[in-house]
């Protein structure tokens, strides 16, 4: 597709579920990131992958958080037995890879709600 | 202390007037300045993007860097009710971009 399509656009689970957002990069685009956007707190950082090159996961709060990315397109973030404090958009971007940020594509987002 | 600034906001200002939105940022090793705009809902979307120090001009939008104090300022000429959003800076020196919390613009018409 022409942008960077995310999915589910909303989701709203119990606390203590599993949850997977997906993500689908634009074609072509090598690098892939993911962000948490809470309320009053800009984008936070999550994880990364460029290529076949081992992820830069420095950015996961915490071992419930993974994220894969298969054929070096389709990415999928997991958050394990949620917690309120997870609510929050999460957003992928794409790009082509290296420093210059022209490329950057943010997707609309997932807006977790956990209850 | 964060590696970025910026006020929140609300900034609420008439249609027409100039507005001008600033970071400050503590990493030397930036090197790429940028400004997103996001709407309600919506992903961010790039403004404008800076390689170390100066100004640059797009339209009604003017970025400015000043590395010696590590300050950043977006200018609006002009502002429309269109222009009402978050705008966040953002910068990078490496493989991931470093964000301030976002400025809340309301435009009045």
């Amino acid at each position: 597709g022409a942008g960077v399509s995310q999915s589910p656009s909303n989701k709203v689970t119990e606390k203590g579920k599993d949850v997977e957002l997906r993500c689908d990069p634009i074609s072509g685009h090598t690098a892939l990131y993911w962000y948490r956007q809470s309320l009053g707190q800009g984008l936070e950082f999550l994880i990364y992958f460029q290529g076949n090159s081992a992820p830069d996961k420095s950015g996961l709060p915490s071992d419930r958080f993974s994220a894969e990315r298969t054929g070096g397109s389709v990415s999928t973030l997991t958050i394990q037995r949620t917690q309120q404090e997870d609510s929050a958009v999460y957003l992928c971007a794409s790009s082509q890879g290296g420093l210059a940020p022209n490329g950057y594509t943010f997707g609309s987002g997932t807006r977790l709600t956990v209850v | 202390q964060k590696e970025v600034e910026q006020d929140p906001g609300p900034l609420s200002v008439p249609e027409g007037a100039i507005v001008s939105l600033n970071c400050t940022y503590s990493n030397s090793a930036f090197q790429y300045f940028m400004w997103y705009r996001q709407y309600s809902r919506k992903g961010p979307e790039l403004l404008m993007y800076t390689y170390s120090s100066g100004n640059k001009e797009d339209g009604r939008f003017t970025a400015q860097v000043d590395k010696s104090s590590k300050y950043i300022s977006l200018f609006i000429r002009d502002s429309q009710p269109s222009d009402s959003a978050t705008y966040l800076c953002a910068m990078t020196g490496g493989n991931k971009l470093v964000f301030g919390a976002g400025t809340i613009l309301r435009v009045k018409s």
